[in-house]
């Protein structure tokens, strides 16, 4: 199965600050089928990226994606209050779907 | 709006059976697969395995299978999770995502708390 690493564990940053976060795949796979997620506390994740770069439904375009082979990234041009949260990376190409362990961004 | 919503949480004893279920709403059931995905503290978030709804073929990741039962049924709208002997390692959030096929996880379910403890 295809192993995702995410780094950094953990962002401190503040409102206003750009965030770069980052999805490594143990093996090259299509760049079509890399997702990101956003996860708040007690809620369900939710869609902001799918095939690498493409925004979900709804989704600010201060969130972009980026990558292809094995590295991918997420960047937030200006973090907003509600934007504190943990993000996941997730292939969908190759079974099992894997999910990265995520990066929490927290408020400095 | 396309809608998932499970059923509440549970406590089970170790040993016991479980249903778990994911009803969908606002769009036509057999549009979109039904993913189940498990989040933990310890291991974040597994994927489980996935349902058609249009033929009932289902896809479990080899970690869960022979473990769970993934079903659905297409008259109500509602896809199943199924445990025949829980273990306290089952104990995590349950969630049901609706997948096109092919793509990722759209649609979210808003998560069963499952816990086993005897």
């Amino acid at each position: 199965e295809i192993v995702l690493t995410q780094s950094p564990g953990t962002l401190s940053l503040s409102p206003g600050d750009g965030a770069t976060l980052s999805c490594r795949a143990s093996q090259s796979g299509s760049s079509k089928f890399l997702a990101w997620y956003q996860q708040k506390p007690g809620q369900a994740p939710r869609l902001l990226i799918y095939g690498a770069s493409g925004r979900a439904t709804g989704i600010p375009d201060r969130f972009s994606g980026s990558g292809s082979g094995t590295d991918f990234t997420l960047t937030i041009s200006r973090l907003e209050p509600e934007d504190f949260a943990v993000y996941y990376c997730q292939q969908y190409g190759s079974s099992p779907w894997t999910f990265g362990q995520g990066t929490k961004v927290e408020i400095k | 709006e396309v809608q998932l919503v499970q059923s509440g949480g549970d406590v089970k004893k170790p040993g016991e059976s479980l249903r778990i279920s994911c009803k969908g709403s606002g769009y036509s059931f057999t549009s979109y697969w039904i993913s189940w995905v498990r989040q933990t503290p310890g291991k974040g978030l597994e994927w489980i395995g996935r349902i058609n709804p249009r033929d009932s073929y289902i896809e479990y990741s080899p970690s869960f299978q022979g473990h769970v039962t993934i079903s659905d049924d297409k008259s109500i709208s509602t896809a199943y999770l199924q445990w025949n002997s829980l273990q306290a390692s089952d104990t995590a959030m349950y969630f049901c995502a609706a997948v096109p096929q092919g793509g990722a996880a759209w649609f979210w379910g808003q998560g069963t708390l499952v816990t086993v403890s005897s």
